[in-house]
């Protein structure tokens, strides 16, 4: 069965520092991977997604992540953080029935910036 | 076009009451999926359409859990007999096949 871990509950960096958040995934095949952003109150929105070709992907809002096959991992980053980056992300996995949609999320990473 | 817009976005019910929330998807997209989130975790899916076919259902998705998707359009998530166990973020996207799927606000479900 498919699964996906976000090891890091909750982060805390410094305005203009850089940041890495962690996913490993689970999965038989070749996997649809996504990371979305959610801010309080508001939905889900997605920041970049991986299913095939280069494996350093790059995002909005500055954020870029690298799938690394061997590692079953897909880890997000940022050069320099501001603080509007403060928000919960989510790493997804899509499923052999529907990548896109139907999708099977981790338990999240809180990232909170201070100044 | 705003996205995809829910309602309510709040929702407070007496235990044994039953809920209907609205999900009304961008135009055109022919996919509608519901995902339940609860305090700390991730979305969980529950439930999808593609036009008015509901296509697959989650074990997550109950007896008391039923959803419409008359005509293709809007969507309605109804849960009967309200537990507490039910209280929860329930989150609306959808898609065009093959494609980014966009997420509602969400519609927040308190039971008491």
């Amino acid at each position: 069965a498919q699964s996906v871990t976000q090891p890091d509950i909750h982060i805390t960096v410094s305005e203009g520092a850089s940041l890495e958040l962690r996913c490993n995934y689970s999965y038989g095949a070749t996997p649809y991977l996504f990371w979305y952003v959610q801010s309080p109150g508001q939905g889900l929105q997605l920041l970049l997604k991986y299913f095939s070709g280069d494996t350093l992907v790059q995002g909005i809002k500055g954020f870029e992540a690298e799938f690394k096959r061997s590692q079953s991992s897909f880890n997000l980053r940022k050069p320099s953080v501001h603080w509007s980056d403060a928000a919960e992300y989510f790493c997804a996995v899509g499923s052999t029935t529907d990548s896109w949609g139907k999708l099977q999320f981790g338990a999240g990473t809180q990232v909170v910036v201070t100044p | 076009d705003t996205g995809v817009s829910q309602n309510p976005r709040h929702k407070i019910t007496k235990r044994g009451q039953n809920v209907t929330f609205r999900c009304d998807p961008i135009s055109e997209h022919n996919r509608l999926y519901w995902y339940r989130q609860t305090l700390g975790q991730g979305p969980e899916f529950l439930t999808y359409f593609q036009n008015e076919a509901q296509l697959e259902k989650s074990r997550l998705l109950s007896d008391r859990f039923s959803a419409e998707r008359p005509k293709g359009s809007f969507s309605t998530l109804e849960i009967q007999r309200t537990e507490q166990g039910d209280s929860a973020m329930y989150l609306c996207a959808s898609s065009l096949s093959g494609s980014e799927a966009f997420f509602g606000q969400g519609t927040r479900l308190t039971v008491v």
